[in-house]
């Protein structure tokens, strides 16, 4: 069973303060991708990697910044975060060369205070 | 621009009857459309997927439909059950590999 895991379902933070969200797919997929979730607003792309450090911005890369060391992992970091960085965000992961059919985790809601 | 809209209000239906949800699109020649299911608080799960040449697919108790010309498909649950309940977002992807997501239809389900 295909599975995409993040390191936390619920996250509170300080403003100002780094904060690491983590995301491990176990499927061997070379695309992974970030969304943060907003009612009204929908599914919006933050950065998407294609392979192992490599990484493309996506509609709102601003204020984020993502890491790929592993095939299997994929990071991202709010270097400060701020109060409009409270979201649902969400990690997804697909197969090169196929569909784009996304296999997403269940989502981490981060509250920055 | 380009643009992918969804009803934004609930869809209501009854026990049994069959929801029948739209994705309407513009600027766009998607390669294939593909719908999910979110549940709240949950990443989106892959229903269905439907390519540019195919009118129709079926799975189980679901259908989709894609037509070109209309830029529109439609995504049909028969025998709806309240376990239905969800909200269904479609994504549209022009061969980028990357899909664009609509903002997703809320269904509701009664007893």
């Amino acid at each position: 069973d295909v599975k995409v895991t993040q390191s936390s379902r619920y996250l509170v933070k300080r403003t100002g303060e780094k904060v690491f969200l983590e995301c491990v797919q176990d499927m061997d997929h070379e695309n992974m991708f970030w969304y943060r979730q907003d009612p009204g607003l929908g599914l919006r792309l933050i950065y998407f990697s294609y392979d192992v450090k490599m990484k493309e911005k996506g509609d709102i890369p601003e204020g984020y910044s993502v890491s790929r060391e592993k095939k299997e992992r994929f990071s991202l970091i709010l270097e400060s975060a701020s109060t409009n960085q409270t979201s649902m965000y969400l990690c997804a992961s697909s197969q090169q060369g196929t569909t784009d059919t996304q296999y997403f985790g269940p989502g981490t809601r981060l509250t920055v205070l | 621009s380009q643009k992918i809209e969804q009803n934004s209000e609930a869809l209501n239906i009854q026990e049994g009857k069959t929801a029948t949800l739209t994705c309407n699109y513009t600027n766009y020649s998607p390669a294939y459309l593909q719908w999910y299911r979110q549940d709240p608080g949950r990443g989106p799960v892959f229903l269905l997927l439907i390519r540019e040449n195919e009118k129709e697919k079926r799975k189980e108790r679901l259908k989709v439909t894609f037509d070109t010309t209309l830029k529109q498909s439609l995504f049909h649950i028969t025998a709806s059950q309240p376990a239905d309940s969800a909200t269904y977002l479609c994504a549209l992807d022009a061969g980028s590999y990357i899909p664009t997501f609509g903002r997703g239809t809320s269904l509701i389900v009664h007893p």
